[in-house]
Parts: structure tokens; sequence; C-alpha cells
């Protein structure tokens, strides 16, 4: 079965700064991948995607995530953190069965 | 955008009681989900739903639970018996066709559940 770490718990970073958050997948094929925010008190939304092809994928709010085969990984950037980026942001791999396997989160707090 | 909306928002219920979470997905979309969250844990797969049957349904999704379809714009997730443990965040999603179609779920803002 598939399965999806984020080992970061909670990142501080200042506004302006560049970011990247870390996550790492387990899954025998090639895996689908996302990446969702979730702002306080709303629900998932979708930031980017990755199901084949190039690895390096451009999502909204100016995020992009690369996709590491031989790292087994797929961690989130943003060259620039605004104030509103402040969320939490979930990895999630579709594997075996159409589902989404979602890592723990990352808390993201942006200092101004 | 189209969105995904789910009501109440937030729904307090006796343990014991039934419970009926409501989900309208977007309009064209024909599979269905529901996902929970517990709080300080991560997002849980419970179920899948298409042309009018269970997909997939996770070890969570016992007896208790049942999903319908009862029109064509209502998706809905009922507890029968509520426990405290169900106490959580739930999300519905839809999608145009299956994850490994290229195409992505959409989730709704979530009902909160509150088992007393």
């Amino acid at each position: 079965a598939q399965s999806v770490t984020q080992p970061d718990i909670h990142i501080t970073v200042s506004e302006g700064a560049s970011l990247e958050l870390r996550c790492n997948y387990s899954y025998g094929a090639t895996p689908y991948l996302f990446w969702y925010v979730q702002s306080p008190g709303q629900g998932l939304q979708l930031l980017l995607k990755y199901f084949s092809g190039d690895t390096l994928v451009q999502g909204i709010k100016g995020f992009e995530a690369e996709f590491k085969r031989s790292q087994s990984s797929f961690n989130l950037r943003k060259p620039s953190v605004h104030w509103s980026d402040a969320a939490e942001y979930f990895c999630a791999v579709v594997g075996e069965g159409d589902k989404l396997t979602f890592g723990t989160g990352t808390r993201l707090a942006v200092r101004p | 955008e189209p969105e995904v909306t789910q009501t109440p928002s937030h729904q307090v219920t006796q343990m014991g009681q039934e419970v009926i979470l409501r989900c309208v997905p977007i309009s064209n979309h024909l599979y269905f989900y529901w996902y929970r969250q517990i709080l300080g844990q991560k997002v849980e797969f419970l179920v899948s739903f298409y042309n009018n049957e269970i997909s997939e349904k996770s070890e969570i999704f016992d007896d208790q639970f049942s999903v319908e379809r009862p029109d064509g714009s209502n998706f809905t997730l009922k507890i029968r018996s509520t426990k405290l443990e169900d106490s959580a965040m739930y999300f519905c999603a839809s999608s145009d066709a299956d994850t490994y179609s290229n195409q992505p779920q959409h989730f709704g803002d979530g009902t909160r559940l509150s088992i007393l």
C-alpha cells in the first residue's frame, strides 16, 4: 500500500523568503502526486499535481513541485513567501485504488 | 468556478444519535468521495462512490456508515449511531473521472462533527 511522509510538522519562514516543504512517498510503481493547501476553517484546495511527463510542475499561487523518482520525493517550493501563504500543506498520493492517501501535513507560519 | 458545497458547516450531536452529512458535488462530476480528519491528525479516506455504488471503502467505514446519492445533486454520509471517536471534520470530494484519468478531486470546506 502507498504511504506519504511529511517530515516537517511545523515550519516558520520570513515573508519574502524562499520555501521548500518536503514530501516522500512509498509506492512500487509511478505514483500520482498532489499538493493541497488548507487554510484555517477551510477545505482542501489543490495547488498542483503530477501524473506524468515533465517532473517540474507549476501550480497556483506561484508554487511548484519537483518529482524525483530516485529520491521518492515530491517537494513543494515557492521562491518568495507571502503572509497569505500561512496554512497547512498536505502532500497526497494515488497508488492502489482510486483514493488519496495524505501525509500528516506541514503547518507553515510566515513571520512579518 | 464550480464548487463542492457541504452542509452543515458544524453539526453537534449526542452520542448514539444518527447524523447525516450532506454534500452537493460539482454538477458534471461522477465520482464522489468522503474523507475525514480527526483534530490534529491527517486526512483519511473513508469511501468512494461511482455509478450509484461504493467503489472502495476503508476499514474505518464500518457498518455504522452508509452513503447515498438520493437524487441527481446530493451525496450524503450517514452515521447510524455516533460514537465519541466519530468527532472529526468530514470532507466531501468529487471528480469528473477517476484519479487515474488525470483528474484531481475537488474538496468542499468540510463539516465539523462534534459528538457529545
